[in-house]
């Protein structure tokens, strides 16, 4: 299997415009998780899917972030407007049914300018 | 809850120093604890677990024993190497059927020097 795939790698912005963030997880994985990393903040759990439905989003930052499961094999992670703050690396990590460590894609770097 | 607290970085060593990097967890029910590795400009990768008490996780001269009496997983290396520069995650998660996240310590950056 390829892994947890994310897109793009990298990604620049313009304060104001939308952006999104798309992930594939691992084929039979039931769980997806997106983090957020940055150095000031650390590793943060944003929201995360079970069979497709969203079970956590509690640390979704605010209204501007939204995050789609429109079926087993992608997600997206959506920010508008995207602010300068949004700058970080965005993680997708997928996990099976029976055992409980997940496992993690390459990440998008966002930077918004 | 559940929460994980880990020893505070950055840690630097000297090439093929021992290394010890403190975990403690608390959690209700019975979790599985992991240790990750992030390599910079990569994502986390899973770099040994152990499900359940006394259990021993390795991989890679890195181990790490779950004590359920201490709620700890220490991670260790006899001889660490250059290579193994990185940032150490301790997690824990809670096998619910998929539906329970799993929760991270906030990260030890570990520098080696030649």
């Amino acid at each position: 299997d390829a892994g947890v795939i994310q897109s793009p790698r990298h990604e620049v912005t313009e304060m104001g415009q939308e952006v999104t963030l798309r992930c594939k997880p691992i084929s039979g994985h039931n769980s997806l998780f997106w983090y957020r990393q940055t150095m000031m903040r650390g590793l943060e759990l944003l929201i995360y899917f079970n069979n497709n439905v969203p079970i956590d989003d509690s640390g979704m930052p605010e209204d501007r972030f939204s995050a789609k499961m429109p079926n087993a094999s992608f997600s997206t992670l959506k920010i508008q407007p995207s602010e300068p703050r949004d700058s970080a690396v965005y993680f997708c990590a997928s996990r099976d049914r029976v055992n409980t460590e997940a496992f993690f894609g390459q990440g998008t770097r966002l930077t918004v300018v | 809850g559940n929460s994980v607290t880990q020893m505070e970085g950055p840690v630097t060593l000297s090439e093929e120093a021992f290394l010890t990097i403190n975990c403690t967890y608390t959690a209700t029910g019975y979790p599985s604890l992991f240790w990750y590795v992030q390599y910079p400009g990569e994502g986390l990768q899973l770099l040994l677990k152990a499900t359940k008490a006394d259990d021993k996780g390795s991989n890679k001269g890195f181990e790490a024993t779950y004590r359920k009496e201490t709620t700890s997983f220490h991670l260790e290396k006899g001889s660490v190497q250059v290579s193994d520069s990185a940032v150490y995650f301790c997690a824990l998660g809670i096998s619910n059927f998929g539906n329970e996240k799993l929760t991270f310590g906030t990260g030890t950056r570990l520098t080696i020097i030649p």
